[in-house]
């Protein structure tokens, strides 16, 4: 069965960065984009970015477009979120999710505080 | 890239049926067949419910069905049940090979 696992996850302050991962199981990887979505407490869901099945593509929302970068490890059926340049809005639960039109599988979210 | 306008709440009683609607631009939801539903009950990762506007996965029951009309989609949810309550997004691909959600909204079933 699918499994999405995210991690990296943590407390930070604001203007550093931070790099969160999540570990893919269950289906040919390489073959799928994967999206990242987060949202921030009691708030909703927010598209942040997406990567092609062999990372040659990739798209971001307007709010982190310059300080975040998404990227894969085929070989280790991994996918990676960089953040750099944090802000107190960027606190979110950060998910991982599998496919491309749509977003059918999901991870459990790992939860990113920025805050000094 | 402005968020797809849903209603705050809606509410239904047990058996009836409820609609949420999804309103976009000519840029995503009406440019674009590529609208998709997810389902998120609190402290829960979301659930897909409909892709490509009217396809439901596998597992997903057939008392779920969405739809679209120009700039606006649509998920029906008939005869209603109590685990049916829970928040649910709308999402599309954008004209910016980007793609967005819905505010959201909270289902009560009464």
């Amino acid at each position: 069965q699918v499994q999405l696992v995210e991690s990296g996850g943590g407390v930070v302050q604001p203007g550093r960065s931070l790099r969160l991962s999540c570990a893919a199981s269950g289906f040919p990887f390489s073959s799928y984009g994967m999206h990242w979505v987060r949202q921030a407490p009691g708030k909703g869901l927010e598209w942040v970015a997406i990567i092609s099945y062999d990372g040659s593509n990739k798209y971001y929302s307007d709010s982190v477009k310059g300080r975040f970068t998404i990227s894969r490890d085929n070989s280790k059926n991994t996918l990676s979120l960089l953040m750099n340049s944090l802000r107190a809005e960027d606190t979110a639960v950060y998910y991982c999710a599998k496919g491309w039109l749509q977003l059918d599988y999901w991870g459990q979210g790992t939860l990113v505080t920025v805050s000094s | 890239q402005s968020a797809l306008t849903q209603p705050a709440s809606v509410s239904g009683s047990p058996g009836q049926s409820i609609a949420i609607s999804c309103t976009g631009t000519s840029s995503d939801v009406g440019g674009y067949n590529y609208v998709s539903w997810y389902q998120q009950h609190p402290g829960k990762a979301p659930k897909l419910m409909i892709y490509e506007v009217n396809n439901r996965p596998s597992g997903v029951p057939d008392r779920f069905s969405g739809s679209k009309s120009g700039n606006t989609a649509s998920l029906t949810i008939s005869g209603l049940q109590a685990e049916d309550e829970a928040d649910y997004y709308c999402n599309s691909y954008t004209s910016s090979s980007t793609w967005v959600f819905g505010g959201g909204t909270k289902l009560t079933v009464l």
